[in-house]
């Protein structure tokens, strides 16, 4: 089945320890990104990458990190995260010739205390 | 600066009725617009999409209108469906860009 997995789905964590959500596609999609979705804010971009070891900053990258080592892996790391990062995440891919047309993951809700 | 800007967070329509989802933009780079939905506890879904050098593009119940001079697309609805019962995102692609721009999302209840 073609789907996007991202994990853990759920995590409530504290100020300041590092943590890592994974996202991983099976679509060998070159195309991946991260969002975040808050209340009355949409889904803001955080971070994308067009191929391997390409990466760029969305709309909303301060405080986040990322890595695109493999084509079917692209991990959103908090190296020290902060109550304002509470919120939903999305992981998504597209192929190359249809970015736009973008397969979701479940989504991963962080609360940060 | 919010380039996509749906002014609705909710929508309620009787079964059977039309549903339209209203959607402005303001950037006039923009060359394709998507609508998502969104269930609970579950990522958005793409629904249609509509490239600026069309003003509609139908699927099945779906349409989506684009009116360039006014800036502003609209998704249709007909007949709407309970299960139809979502949050519907619009999005925009710049041209020769490589990222999607949100609104901020319409939830869409159809009532039965």
């Amino acid at each position: 089945e073609a789907q996007v997995t991202q994990n853990p789905r759920y995590l409530i964590t504290v100020t300041g320890k590092k943590l890592t959500v994974t996202c991983s596609q099976n679509m060998n999609h070159e195309y991946m990104s991260w969002y975040r979705q808050d209340p009355g804010l949409g889904l803001r971009q955080i971070y994308y990458s067009m191929n391997v070891e390409v990466t760029d900053k969305g709309d909303v990258p301060e405080g986040y990190k990322v890595s695109r080592k493999e084509k079917r892996n692209f991990p959103l790391i908090l190296e020290s995260p902060s109550p304002n990062q509470t919120s939903l995440y999305f992981c998504a891919s597209s192929p190359r010739d249809k970015h736009y047309e973008q397969y979701f993951g479940p989504g991963t809700r962080l609360t940060v205390t | 600066d919010q380039q996509v800007k749906q002014n609705s967070p909710s929508l309620s329509v009787q079964e059977g009725r039309i549903s339209i989802l209203n959607c402005d933009y303001t950037n006039s780079m923009f060359d394709y617009f998507l609508w998502y939905k969104k269930y609970p506890a579950e990522g958005p879904t793409f629904l249609i999409s509509i490239s600026s050098i069309k003003d509609k593009n139908e699927d099945g119940r779906f349409t989506v209108f684009l009116n360039k001079s006014a800036k502003h697309l609209s998704l249709h609805i007909v007949p709407s469906q309970p299960g139809d019962s979502a949050v519907y995102f619009c999005a925009a692609d710049e041209t020769s860009g490589s990222r999607l721009t949100f609104g901020e999302g319409t939830q869409l209840t159809v009532n039965p």
